[in-house]
Order: structure tokens, then sequence, then C-alpha cells
């Protein structure tokens, strides 16, 4: 059994330009789902997707998207990026049944730098 | 808006002190998670508490939640240099999940 993996581990950007994040979840789950966190303080949740779906989304702006792939591994498209957008992006996979989600399990994240 | 508290904010302890994290909500959770982070990585699952009252043990760590699963405490016996880290809880309600601010935690041996 696999665990999360994200790509890629470190990543520098310029303030205007688009970055895109990737994650592959872990084997057996079918749910992904995306977290800011800044230095210091907890997780802050982008998005869910389930199921090639967005099913639940935080306090973030439309310029934060998001897709998940027919074997569940996913992309965080984040576009104008602002110098705010410095953070580590957190994927986390988890396996969804109806109403019922089960523990979620993290990848190691992508620390993004906007300059 | 944060829905989960946690407190302390930060702590400093010698080996071998017991220590307790809280974690406060007004919300209701179907589930209750800790973790640990250390500085760069993402977190790593303790625990996950399910019902009202539950009481799991983890080694030296004995999680507890909340009759109400509404809160949740952590707490460390003889803390040793390797439990520093940053512990997280972590509330799921429908399809989301709600962290709390964090606890910086150092053991200084």
């Amino acid at each position: 059994e696999t665990g999360v993996t994200q790509s890629p581990t470190h990543l520098i950007k310029t303030r205007g330009q688009q970055v895109t994040l990737r994650c592959s979840s872990q084997s057996g789950h079918n749910t992904v789902s995306w977290y800011q966190q800044a230095l210091g303080q907890g997780p802050q949740f982008i998005f869910q997707y389930y199921r090639e779906e967005e099913n639940g989304r935080g306090n973030f702006p439309p310029r934060f998207s998001g897709l998940q792939f027919p074997n569940y591994s996913s992309e965080l498209n984040v576009n104008a990026l602002e110098l705010d957008d410095s953070a580590l992006y957190l994927c986390a996979s988890s396996h969804k049944r109806g109403l019922n989600q089960e523990t979620q399990y993290f990848g190691p994240g992508t620390r993004l730098l906007v300059l | 808006t944060q829905l989960l508290e946690q407190s302390p904010q930060f702590l400093s302890i010698q080996e071998g002190e017991n220590l307790t994290v809280y974690c406060n909500s007004s919300s209701v959770f179907s589930s209750l998670q800790w973790y640990r982070q250390e500085p760069g990585e993402g977190p790593v699952l303790l625990v996950t508490v399910v019902t009202g009252g539950e009481v799991k043990k983890l080694k030296r760590l004995t999680f507890q939640f909340g009759d109400a699963r509404k809160d949740s405490s952590l707490h460390i016996t003889a803390a040793q240099p390797g439990d520093t880290g940053l512990y997280l809880c972590a509330g799921a309600t429908g399809n989301q999940f709600y962290f709390g601010t964090g606890t910086s935690l150092t053991v200084i041996p």
C-alpha cells in the first residue's frame, strides 16, 4: 500500500503567475482534500474532490481550482498568485462511503514561495 | 472562522514532565483526529476518536473525546524530546475537516 505523494516538494513563483500542484492518493482511497497551511498556523481547508467532482469548498477565492482524475489523483491550480499564497500546501486522501468519510492521511506537502 | 481552539498555543517543558493539550469547540463533530507535524512535513495521524466519552491510549499518550463530541484532550506522560512537534486536532463534520490552531510543544532534554 503506497502513501500519499505530492509534487513538487518546493516551488518558487512570482506574483501574478500560475501554479499547478499534484497529489497521488493512497491506494484504495477515493477522496482528496487540499489544505493551505501558513507558517505557524493550522491547515485551512481549500476544497475536496470526490468521484472527480468538487465536494465542498472552504473560504478561498475562485482563482483556487482543482481537478480529480479517474485514478483519484488530483491537481490544485492557483491563478494570479499573490504574496499571501506563500504556504505549505497539503493534500490528504481518504475513503468516502455514502455520508461517512473515513480518516484522512496527509502527504508531505508542497512548499510554495511567491516573490 | 476557527471552529476549533487549542490551548495552550505554545508549551515548553522539561523531559519527564506531564502535559495536557486541549481542543475546544462549540460545534459537534462526527469524529476527531489528533495529528503531530514536524517542520516542513505533512501532519501524521496519531489517533481518531468517534464516540463521546471515548478514551484511547497510545503508549504515553492518552486521548479523550468529550461526552458531547465538542472537545478533546491529549495528555502526555513523562514527555521525551522525541515528542517535540506541532500537535493538531481536527474535527470531521459532513465532508470537511476543521483543524485547530495547533499547539507547539518543545521538550527540553
